[in-house]
């Protein structure tokens, strides 16, 4: 069965532009969530949505990050006006139902790199 | 706030040199504590959940137990493919999100 996809896998912008990146999570998994990791730092929760509604955007970093779903499908996170503190990988990881002890499975990310 | 401040950031073994990682936490009512593997360019992994102090899970080379305070991550005769980056989570009863820390980079060498 195919697991967590992301795409795109590489994303080089200037300052200023927006992106957007995207999520598809496994089949079945009603629990999707962002994570953002820098260089040298730890794995940072973005958001959490349950199907789609996000009940936890406590780690949105400001109001230029924004993300959807659509059903109990894919994601999207869009980051307007791109700063360059906003390079990292962006992870996406889906469970089967959160909040919950279910474990979480990972893409493989999103590098963005804020030129 | 959750906090997980995992040791040592680097540990270079020799294959077979067997040796643990330490993830110490503060969590308000835990609900399961995650351990993870990352190699360079890829997600993380999952390997174990723990639930419970005393608790112990093993997979292969792997051994990971959990204490209240702490959990450790025993690698038994390690091979160069178990070089990777561990990382430890844990999560609050009650909460989606997971809590990690920066991780340990393990490097085996043959």
């Amino acid at each position: 069965g195919a697991g967590v996809s992301q795409s795109p896998s590489n994303k080089v912008t200037e300052k200023g532009k927006d992106v957007e990146l995207r999520c598809d999570p496994i089949s079945g998994h009603t629990a999707l969530y962002w994570y953002r990791q820098r260089l040298g730092q730890g794995l940072e929760f973005l958001i959490y949505f349950q199907g789609n509604s996000a009940p936890d955007k406590s780690g949105l970093p400001s109001d230029r990050f924004s993300a959807e779903r659509t059903g109990e499908s894919v994601s999207t996170l869009t980051i307007q006006r791109t700063q360059q503190e906003d390079s990292a990988v962006y992870l996406c990881a889906s469970s089967l139902v959160g909040p919950s002890n279910q474990p979480q499975h990972f893409g493989d990310g999103t590098r963005l790199s804020i030129l | 706030e959750d906090q997980v401040t995992q040791s040592p950031e680097a540990l270079r073994l020799q294959e077979g040199e067997s040796s643990s990682l330490n993830c110490s936490y503060t969590v308000s009512g835990l609900r399961g504590l995650f351990w993870y593997r990352q190699d360079p360019g890829k997600g993380p992994e999952f390997l174990f959940t723990l639930y419970s102090a005393g608790e112990e899970k093993e997979k292969e080379r792997l051994k990971a137990t959990l204490t209240k305070k702490e959990s450790f991550l025993h690698i038994t005769a390690p091979k160069p493919e178990d070089s990777a980056t561990y990382l430890c989570a844990v999560q609050r009863s009650g909460y989606s999100t997971l809590t990690f820390g920066k991780g340990t980079m393990l490097l085996v060498s043959p």
